[in-house]
């Protein structure tokens, strides 16, 4: 079946480091790919997404590129801020339902 | 997209009591999504709930311990029953809007059962 993979956590980060969450997948056709983050105490918010290979998805910075031929959709930030600490999740969507990774917990210090 | 209100927020309940989850959508949506995200952990679909029908049950969960109800087309409760403490988890409500499209979730609500 379909899954997604995701480097663990914890990652600590001083504030302005460069950020990269791996996120790989595996599925039987052509998914979407989906980052979502939730902030302490809060739901999911969707942060960006790409729908076909070479697709980059961007906001707020978060930029992460959909690479078929290496089933992956790493996350990037240049230059992350305090306000980035959170819980990382990538999603794969084929169909139904929504299959996540298992989330990784950024911090990120001043 | 879609805005989710989901209530309550949290809640810290007695074992064996049952609470009910409440899940509003302000736009008509087909399908519902409960999920339930264990402390530390990432989420995991309980059911999915559609309207005029019986919600579908993912493996693991079952009717009798998560009851769902869908009697429209904005509107899904689910119900933890008979509680004990590995129910406490944050449940999650969440709606598909169109076919590439991600998920939009509501709040959560941060279930502790003592």
């Amino acid at each position: 079946g379909n899954s997604v993979t995701q480097m663990e956590g914890p990652v600590t980060l001083s504030e302005e480091a460069f950020l990269t969450i791996n996120c790989t997948y595996t599925a039987t056709g052509y998914p979407s790919l989906f980052w979502y983050v939730q902030y302490p105490g809060e739901g999911l918010q969707l942060l960006l997404k790409a729908t076909k290979a070479d697709d980059k998805g961007s906001n707020k910075g978060f930029e992460a590129t959909y690479r078929k031929e290496t089933t992956s959709f790493h996350l990037e930030k240049g230059s992350v801020q305090v306000s980035d600490s959170a819980v990382y999740f990538c999603a794969l969507l084929e169909g139904t339902p929504l299959v996540f990774g298992k989330g990784t917990r950024l911090s990120v210090i001043a | 997209s879609a805005v989710i209100s989901q209530k309550p927020s949290r809640d810290i309940c007695q074992r064996g009591t049952s609470l009910t989850i409440q899940c509003q959508v302000d736009s008509q949506v087909t399908m519902m999504f409960w999920y339930r995200q264990q402390p530390g952990q990432s989420l995991t679909l309980i059911a999915t709930a559609n309207q005029g029908s019986e919600a579908t049950y993912e493996s693991g969960f079952v009717i009798d311990k998560f009851p769902i109800s869908r009697p429209n087309l904005t509107f899904s409760t689910l119900t933890v029953s008979n509680m004990s403490p590995e129910d406490s988890s944050i449940y999650l409500c969440s709606v598909r809007q169109g076919v590439s499209y991600g998920y939009t979730f509501g709040s959560g609500t941060r279930l502790t059962v003592v």
